[in-house]
């Protein structure tokens, strides 16, 4: 069976600060790793994905995330938050099927 | 542009009664998903189809049905709400070559009184 783990259920940081948005997963085969961004009263958006060619991904709005399979993580990252950038953010892992596993879920919180 | 919409955004209904949330994408997707969410819970897959006649249980099914009849839409049925079904939809959709990115509606606020 596949998980996501996400610690912390909500992040806040500083207007250009770093990001850091962690997931943690288990999967009985090697995982596909998604992360999505959901904006209030809106739907899941993709920012990247791993699917086992780099380890480090770059996304859409200046995220990136790198894969260890030591660590069996997927964290999240961006150099420089902006205000932009308030959301929640999902991780969410595929084994062998065609359906993900989602995380609770990370409320990113910026300040000025 | 092809996209996922579902109908309606918004619905009230009340405990017992059935409700069909429509969920039409043009993407020429095979595969269909629904989940909800829930505060805390994250996103929960409840039922998904790879294809016309197609239909999988999810993790949280039970009270809920779909049907796949034509590969554009894939609508939800709650046979007969409860309180605790009250909740956001969301559907979703993906090409049929594996593990692939999913692609969302905008989802459907229900609440049943």
């Amino acid at each position: 069976a596949q998980s996501v783990t996400q610690l912390g259920s909500h992040v806040s940081v500083s207007e250009g600060a770093l990001v850091l948005l962690r997931c943690n997963y288990s999967s009985s085969v090697p995982p596909y790793l998604f992360w999505y961004v959901q904006y209030p009263n809106q739907g899941l958006q993709l920012l990247l994905k791993y699917t086992s060619a780099a380890t480090l991904v770059k996304g859409i709005n200046g995220f990136e995330a790198e894969f260890k399979k030591s660590e069996t993580s997927f964290h999240l990252t961006k150099p420089s938050a902006h205000m932009s950038d308030a959301a929640e953010y999902f991780c969410a892992v595929s084994d062998r099927s065609s359906t993900l596993t989602f995380g609770k879920g990370t409320m990113l919180l910026v300040s000025p | 542009d092809a996209e996922i919409t579902q109908s309606p955004r918004h619905k009230i209904t009340e405990t017992g009664r059935q409700v069909t949330l429509a969920c039409h994408q043009t993407w020429n997707h095979n595969n269909m998903f629904w989940y909800r969410q829930d505060l805390g819970h994250g996103l929960r897959l409840i039922h998904y189809s790879y294809g016309v006649q197609d239909t999988n249980k999810g993790e949280v099914s039970d009270g809920y049905s779909v049907s796949r009849s034509n590969t554009e839409d894939l609508p939800l049925t709650l046979e007969s709400a409860a309180s605790s079904q009250t909740s956001v939809y969301f559907c979703a959709s993906s090409e049929s070559s594996g593990r692939v990115e999913q692609y969302f509606g905008p989802g459907t606020r229900l609440t049943v009184t």
